[in-house]
């Protein structure tokens, strides 16, 4: 089946820096790549996807970079905020599966 | 309703008790999704409905774990004579159906088994 592997665990950056956050997979069957951003105390929010048939996707100060070759893709967020700070995790789907794989997560701290 | 509702959000119970975990999925949405995350980990898939089927179980860590979905709608996640080990938060999550549409979590319900 799929496997995920994010890395790097941590990370801690200075305001207004960029943060990368990378991840790989296992089965080049998967064309779904969503990123979730959890806060505290809360459930997982989607923050970007990307599918297969595209390499890049922005939406404001996030971006997400799709390899399909290298089976690997990468969250990137500019100018961070310290409202940025939380758990990010990476996931991997097959058209038509039936669940998400998750990454292991990245703890990401914006240090004012 | 506007998001994915569970309930409990909290619950504390002793080992060997069972517990069920309601989950109340955005409306229309046929999708269903349950996945357990303990502490400082990522998230596990358990089970998986469409409808009121579910075709893959393959998540459930033990016949102690069962869940059912009444109606396409609401489902509710059984957990009998619960051990400590069982302590995690459980997550469920919709989406309109299972073919690449965006999945959407609730808040979780905290389970801590002393």
């Amino acid at each position: 089946g799929e496997n995920v592997e994010q890395h790097p665990s941590t990370l801690s950056v200075q305001e207004g820096d960029s943060a990368v956050i990378k991840c790989t997979y296992s089965d080049s069957a998967s064309n779904y790549f969503p990123w979730y951003k959890q806060e505290l105390g809360k459930g997982p929010q989607l923050i970007i996807d990307i599918r297969s048939n595209v390499g890049e996707k922005k939406d404001q100060r996030i971006a997400v970079t799709l390899n399909k070759t290298a089976k690997h893709f990468s969250l990137h967020i500019t100018e961070t905020q310290p409202e940025d700070s939380a758990v990010y995790f990476c996931a991997a789907s097959k058209q038509g599966a039936q669940k998400l794989v998750f990454g292991q997560g990245t703890r990401l701290t914006i240090n004012p | 309703g506007a998001g994915v509702s569970q309930s409990p959000s909290n619950k504390v119970t002793e080992k060997g008790k069972d517990v069920e975990l309601r989950c109340d999925p955005i409306s229309g949405h046929t999708a269903l999704y349950w996945y357990r995350q303990s502490l400082g980990q990522g998230l596990e898939f358990l089970i998986y409905f469409q409808g009121n089927s579910a075709p893959d179980k393959s998540g459930l860590p033990s016949d102690r774990f069962s869940a059912e979905r009444t109606g396409g709608s609401v489902s509710t996640l059984t957990i009998q004579r619960t051990q400590q080990e069982d302590s995690a938060v459980y997550l469920c999550a919709s989406s309109l159906s299972n073919s690449g549409n965006t999945i959407y979590f609730g808040e979780g319900s905290w389970l801590t088994v002393v």
